[in-house]
């Protein structure tokens, strides 16, 4: 089948980092998209993998392996305010552009 | 920065009653979509629309929904005759190349009693 994997839940210190991760499968597949949403609010994009490897965006780093079919999402320097839910989204069909989101991991950062 | 506005923020209708949901993307975009998320659930892909015409939709879409875009700055969702399941955060997104990053407004809440 398809599917878009990530764990539920994560919880982390103020400055830690954490990883969250996210398996995936597809017929058809563009990259991986990061998006965080905060409790009430919209959506709103972090980073995208087209080729395997690492992006860095600041204290956020995104990473792709197409061979294994996964990727993560990468915090560093935990603030309170990154407390919010994460989700991994792809294109899940050969020729289907439009994205589907993973159900998301809720980051609890605790001080 | 530009953004995605959508009106209204909350929206409160009867059963079987119709509902449309208004949308402005960015002006430079070319490529529309809407989304859906039920409370506490994943963000669900409803349709995308570009050039005027529907490019994609899931199997969420059925007849009871259609889009429009009736000028060159609005953006609608019709429900014509809503359920209680219908119940959820409706986003509405917009980039301006088929794969670059969806932009999303605010959401409108509707609530189906």
């Amino acid at each position: 089948g398809q599917s878009l994997e990530q764990p539920s839940e994560v919880t982390a210190v103020e400055g830690a980092i954490v990883q969250i991760n996210c398996t995936y499968q597809t017929s058809g597949f563009y990259g991986l998209s990061w998006y965080q949403q905060h409790d009430g609010g919209a959506p709103t994009f972090l980073s995208y993998n087209g080729l395997d490897g690492l992006e860095e965006t600041g204290r956020f780093s995104s990473f792709l392996s197409r061979s294994d079919s996964y990727g993560y999402l990468l915090l560093q320097e935990l603030q309170m305010k990154d407390s919010a839910s994460y989700f991994c989204a792809a294109n899940m069909d050969t020729g289907r552009r439009a994205l589907t989101f993973g159900s998301g991991t809720r980051l609890q950062v605790q001080p | 920065e530009p953004e995605v506005t959508q009106t209204p923020s909350h929206q409160v209708t009867q059963m079987g009653q119709e509902v449309i949901l208004r949308c402005v993307p960015i002006s430079n975009h070319l490529y529309f979509y809407w989304y859906r998320q039920i409370l506490g659930q994943k963000v669900e892909f409803l349709v995308s629309f570009y050039n005027n015409e529907i490019s994609e939709k899931s199997e969420i879409f059925d007849d009871q929904f259609s889009v429009e875009r009736p000028d060159g700055s609005n953006f609608t969702l019709k429900i014509r005759s809503t359920k209680l399941e219908d119940s959820a955060m409706y986003f509405c997104a917009s980039s301006d190349r088929g794969n670059s990053p969806l932009h999303f407004g605010n959401g409108t809440r509707l609530t189906v009693t």
